[in-house]
């Protein structure tokens, strides 16, 4: 099945410092990754849309420049939390779907998250 | 604006009970449906989707969902839970006409299921 493998799976950094998640599709290609933002309340938002070779898409309100967004490969796709503070502390995960297998119809796959703490 | 909606922030079932988990979405045209489970700490995990065809669709750990497309909905079911099964669920539509992969999200419903 498919697999997308999200690294690390949690981290503390210090206010101020930057923190890169990595989201890699292990036995797919992946055009496009979706990175979310899960709060504790439960619900899921959409950060951002990573598209391979060009530059991502931001949901309305997250800052481009605070969470920067690589995807260079067909594999790899990266979150980089810039001069990160307490407040974006948060679940991050990513996403991808098996775009040439089912078309629209194919469920995206999840990697397992990444739970940041700034301090 | 499309949406999806899952009504019910909790349910309690008894463990050996059926289960529903109610989900209603308002997206024109035919969508594809889709159940996702999300265990604690974890990414979430595909269940089952509807794409056309049968309105009851069988998926992962004995979960089904039926379509019912005149009440534009599509409830999670399992005839018998398991504790196992405690988790938090969410549903999610897809517009056909939409040309990318980007899914419409539920709230999320938190199961409970009690030995």
């Amino acid at each position: 099945g498919a697999v997308v493998s999200q690294h690390p799976s949690w981290v503390i950094c210090k206010s101020g410092t930057s923190v890169k998640i990595e989201c890699r599709s292990l036995d797919f290609q992946a055009t496009t990754m979706f990175w979310y933002r899960q709060f504790p309340k439960q619900s899921l938002m959409l950060m951002a849309t990573s598209n391979e070779g060009s530059k991502a898409t931001y949901e309305q309100g997250v800052e481009k420049d605070k969470f920067l967004i690589n995807h260079a490969s067909l594999t790899l796709s990266t979150l980089t939390v810039t001069s990160a503070h307490p407040e974006d502390s948060s679940f991050y995960i990513c996403s991808a779907a098996q775009e040439r297998l089912g078309g629209y119809n194919s469920p995206l796959h999840f990697g397992n998250g990444t739970r940041l703490t700034v301090t | 604006a499309q949406s999806v909606a899952q009504p019910e922030d909790q349910v309690n079932v008894a463990e050996g009970n059926p289960l529903t988990v109610k989900c209603t979405y308002s997206v024109s045209g035919n969508p594809y449906l889709f159940w996702y489970v999300q265990y604690p700490n974890r990414g979430l995990q595909f269940l089952l989707k509807y794409i056309t065809g049968d309105n009851l669709v069988k998926g992962s750990y004995g979960f089904e969902a039926e379509f019912n497309k005149s009440q534009t909905s599509f409830h999670l079911k399992k005839p018998s839970a398991l504790v196992s099964d405690s988790a938090l669920y969410f549903c999610a539509v897809r517009d056909p006409g939409d040309s990318n992969y980007q899914l419409i999200w539920g709230a999320g419903t938190k199961l409970i299921i009690k030995p």
